[in-house]
C-alpha cells in the first residue's frame, strides 16, 4: 500500500496568513492526488485533484502543487469559514489511501 | 446536482454483518465508480473499495473476505456488507462517486453512524 503522511498534524493561524499543508507519499505517485476539506460534521469536499487542478466552486486562495511524492496545499489567505481538517489522498494504485489530516484552526 | 443518502441499521452486533445502502438521485448510476469511505470517531478516512455500474469491483485487502459490493442499476442504489464485525467498525460510513476509475470523489453522502455493540 502507498502510505501518505500529512504534516503537520495540526496548525493555527491567524486570518490573512498564508498556510502551507503538506504529504508526503511512500512511493511516487506522479500527480495522482486529491486533498479535500473536511468541516466538523460533515462530509469531506473536494478542493483540488490530479495535483493541482482547482475544483470548480473552491475559492481561488486555494492551490496545491507537488508530484512525485512531495505535495503541497496552499491557502493563500486564510479566512474563518477555512476551519476544518484537510485530507489528501493517492490515486495512482489500490487501494486508495488518505493522509492522517491536518486540522486547520484560527488563533 | 447528484445526491447520495445512505440507509441502514445504526447499531449492529458484534459477529454480525453491517448493511448499509446508497441512494442515488438526480443523476444516474451508469458511468461512473461508487465508493464505500469509512472513519471511526475522530480518526481518518479509510477506503473500503469501489463498484462500477456494471457490478465490478475492487475492494481494499485490509477487509479481506469480509466485504461485498453490489449495485442495483433499476433502483439507482449500490450497497456495502461487512460481515464479523467488531467495535473496530465502528465508523460514520460514507457513500461517494467517482467520475473515472482514478479519479477522485467528487461526490459524497451525508455519512451515517453504524456502531457495533452488543
Amino acid at each position: 500500500d502507498i502510505q501518505m503522511t500529512q504534516s503537520p498534524s495540526s496548525v493555527s493561524a491567524s486570518v490573512g496568513d498564508r498556510v502551507t499543508i503538506t504529504c508526503r507519499a511512500s512511493q511516487g505517485i506522479r500527480t495522482w492526488l486529491a486533498w479535500y476539506q473536511q468541516k466538523p460534521g460533515k462530509a469531506p469536499k473536494l478542493l483540488i485533484h490530479a495535483a493541482s487542478s482547482l475544483q470548480s466552486g473552491v475559492p481561488s486562495r486555494f492551490s496545491g502543487s507537488g508530484s512525485g511524492t512531495d505535495f503541497t496545499l496552499t491557502i493563500s489567505s486564510l479566512q474563518p469559514e477555512d476551519v476544518a481538517t484537510y485530507y489528501c489522498q493517492q490515486a495512482k494504485s489500490f487501494p486508495l489511501t488518505f493522509g492522517g489530516g491536518t486540522k486547520l484552526e484560527i488563533k | 446536482q447528484v445526491q447520495l443518502q445512505e440507509s441502514g441499521p445504526g447499531l449492529v452486533k458484534p459477529s454480525e454483518t453491517l448493511s448499509l445502502t446508497c441512494t442515488v438521485s438526480h443523476g444516474s448510476i451508469s458511468h461512473y465508480y461508487w465508493s464505500w469511505i469509512r472513519q471511526p470517531p475522530g480518526k481518518g478516512l479509510e477506503w473500503i473499495g469501489y463498484i462500477d455500474h456494471s457490478g465490478s469491483t475492487t475492494y481494499n485487502p485490509s477487509f479481506k473476505n469480509r466485504v461485498v459490493m453490489s449495485v442495483d442499476t433499476s433502483k439507482n442504489q449500490f450497497s456495502l456488507k461487512l460481515s464479523s464485525v467488531t467495535a473496530a467498525d465502528t465508523a460514520v460510513y460514507y457513500c461517494a462517486r467517482h467520475a473515472g476509475q482514478w479519479e477522485p470523489v467528487g461526490f459524497w453522502g451525508q455519512g451515517t453512524l453504524v456502531t457495533v455493540s452488543s
